[in-house]
Formats: C-alpha cells, sequence, structure tokens
C-alpha cells in the first residue's frame, strides 16, 4: 500500500532556530500533500495544502512566512517553522492522497526550548 | 462549509465490552466520502475505512462494524469485545468534493483490564 515516510519523528530545537520536517511518498506520486497541525489531546487541524511546482495553500490563521512549504518534486514536500518559539512545539504530521483515500506520515514531534 | 461532530470526548470501557462512537457530520455536497482513523499513543494515524456518500451499507470487519445513515448524517462507529489494545484516539474524518479532510474532535477511547 501507499507509504508515506516523515522525518524527523522527534526535534527539540533552541528558540529562534528554523526545523525542516520532510514528508516523502515512497512507492506513489503525490501532486498534493497536506500538513496538520495537531496539540496535546487535541484534534488535527489542517495548516496547509502544499501542491507540487506553486505556492502552498495556507488556511486561515496560519502565517505562511512562519510556515514555510516547499513541494518541489512529486514526492517531497517540507515545512519549514521558522524563528521557532515556544508556541510553535506541537505535533505536526503531513498526509498524501486523495478519492482513495490518505496516507498519513507517522508525524514530528517538535519542542521548541 | 463542512463540519464532523464528535460528541464523546471520553470513554471508558471494561475489556469484552462492546463500545459504540459517534460521529454526526455536515457538509452541502452532494459527493463526499467519510472516514475513519485510529491514534494509538504513539501518534500515528492508522486507517479504518472509507465510506463514500452513496454507499449506505454497513460494514463489518472483524470486531469493528460501521453503521452510515445518511439520513441522520451520521457514520457510527462500534467495537465488539473491546480488548486493551483498542485504547486509543479515534478519529472521524469528512472529505468533501474539494478533496479537503475535517477531521472531528477525536474520542479517547480506554478499554481497562
Amino acid at each position: 500500500g501507499a507509504v508515506v515516510s516523515q522525518h524527523p519523528s522527534r526535534v527539540i530545537c533552541k528558540s529562534g532556530t528554523s526545523v525542516k520536517i520532510e514528508c516523502r511518498s515512497l512507492d506513489f506520486q503525490a501532486t498534493t500533500m497536506f500538513w496538520y497541525r495537531q496539540f496535546p489531546k487535541k484534534s488535527l487541524m489542517l495548516m496547509a495544502t502544499s501542491n507540487e511546482g506553486s505556492k502552498a495553500t495556507y488556511e486561515q490563521g496560519v502565517e505562511k512566512d512562519k510556515f514555510l512549504i516547499n513541494h518541489a518534486s512529486l514526492t517531497l514536500s517540507t515545512l519549514t517553522v521558522t524563528s521557532a518559539h515556544p508556541e510553535d512545539s506541537s505535533f505536526y504530521i503531513c498526509s498524501a492522497g486523495g478519492v482513495g483515500g490518505y496516507t498519513f506520515g507517522s508525524g514530528t514531534r517538535l519542542t521548541v526550548v | 462549509a463542512q463540519k464532523v461532530t464528535q460528541a464523546q470526548t471520553e470513554i471508558s470501557v471494561v475489556e469484552k465490552e462492546d463500545v459504540t462512537l459517534d460521529c454526526v457530520y455536515e457538509t452541502r455536497d452532494t459527493t463526499y466520502y467519510l472516514f475513519w482513523y485510529k491514534q494509538p499513543p504513539s501518534g500515528e494515524l492508522v486507517f479504518l475505512i472509507r465510506r463514500n456518500s452513496f454507499d449506505e451499507q454497513n460494514e463489518i470487519s472483524g470486531r469493528y462494524s460501521w453503521n452510515f445513515q445518511k439520513s441522520t448524517s451520521s457514520f457510527n462507529f462500534t467495537i465488539t469485545a473491546s480488548q486493551v489494545v483498542d485504547s486509543a484516539v479515534y478519529f472521524c474524518a469528512l472529505r468533501n468534493a474539494g478533496n479537503m479532510l475535517t477531521f472531528g474532535g477525536g474520542t479517547r477511547l480506554m478499554v481497562k483490564p
């Protein structure tokens, strides 16, 4: 079946630094990938839709300059949290797919200290 | 706009009990897809089922069964003879024609031995 690989699974960074999270579709091409954020004991909130070869579409309230998304190939989308702050600490998860279903990455737990 | 409501935030049962997780959705689309996902403590999302809006047949897969009722906009999930390994957060989700997946708030199921 379709597999989405997400790295790193866990990262701790200092305030003010940037962190890049990768999301790869291993055995299929994904023209569209989705990035979600999940706070503890909360649901998944869609942050943005990543489109291969074009700009990402951000949901209302999500700062595009803070959460940079790049989808340069059909198998890779990256989310960069720039100038991270403790309030950016969260669980970030990507997914790819569509009508046939969605496959999710294993998630990245980001802790900003 | 679409919305998914999981009214039960937490459910606690004793092993071998049957348990039903409720899901009610709202959408203006006539074509849509409904999903259930399981999120164990490790964080990854495990796909359980996908149902399109034109297929109201109930489905059974082992101890899992789903009841889709368009008349009440509900897509409930029942676990029969629950086990400790069923303990997780379960999410109901809706995908509309625009390919966007909207999650319910999740139901935390705790199965005690």
